[in-house]
């Protein structure tokens, strides 16, 4: 199984100040048909997740250009470049590229 | 609006059955795959299976293969997940996830749906 590894797994961040969480997975996420099955979701507290990033880099509709999503093979990034109050919560990466679809363990953002 | 409402949850025994629910509006039901996923109490998140558009591919999780079945009715527009054998690790919250077209996986999430199983 491909092992979703995330840091930090908690980060306090000033708003306004930016943000960013690493996921490496275990093996290369490059489906053999060209595409990078990597994502971000963002789990609101109380709330079901929610997609953010799909494909390593494209921001879902909706979703603020504040966020972005990058990197390749086995190493990528999600950065924030201005926290606001309103994206607290856990973020969590996953891999589609093949089955079973694995999860990172969660990066827990808090305000301070 | 695209909605997903599960159903189904209860408290069970361990060794014992539950079928899930999950009604769902809003989007071409028929055309998307469709996913379970769970969240142990205040742990993260793990999917569990997926069924194809036509219900011919399934796909699960190390954990619940040979003990969970997911179908689909398209005529209903409704997915299911049959839980067998449960154990008290299977407690959690239980999200009923599609996808989207192309490369969108999870695009929306239902509430989720409780599962307790302890004696």
């Amino acid at each position: 199984d491909f092992v979703m590894t995330q840091t930090p797994l908690s980060l306090s961040v000033t708003p306004g100040q930016p943000a960013s969480i690493s996921c490496k997975s275990s093996q290369s996420l490059l489906h053999r048909d060209g595409k990078t099955y990597f994502y971000w979701y963002l789990q609101k507290p109380g709330q079901s997740p929610q997609l953010l990033i799909y494909e390593v880099f494209r921001r879902f509709s909706g979703v603020p250009d504040r966020f972005s999503g990058s990197g390749s093979g086995t190493d990528f990034t999600l950065k924030i470049s201005r926290v606001e109050a309103e994206d607290v919560g856990t973020y969590y990466c996953m891999q589609g590229t093949d089955f079973p679809h694995t999860f990172g363990q969660g990066t827990k953002l808090e305000i301070k | 609006e695209v909605k997903l409402v599960e159903s189904g949850g209860d408290v069970v025994q361990p060794g014992g059955s539950l079928r899930l629910s999950c009604a769902t509006s809003g989007f071409a039901f028929d055309d998307l795959s469709m996913h379970w996923v769970r969240q142990a109490p205040g742990k993260g998140l793990e999917w569990v299976s997926l069924i194809s558009s036509d219900g011919s591919r399934t796909y699960y999780g190390d954990s619940v293969k040979g003990r969970f079945t997911i179908s689909r009715d398209n005529s209903k527009n409704s997915l299911y997940l049959q839980m067998d054998s449960l154990r008290p690790e299977d407690t959690a919250l239980y999200y009923c996830v599609k996808d989207d077209y192309g490369s969108v996986l999870f695009d929306y999430w239902g509430q989720g749906t409780l599962v307790t199983v302890s004696s």
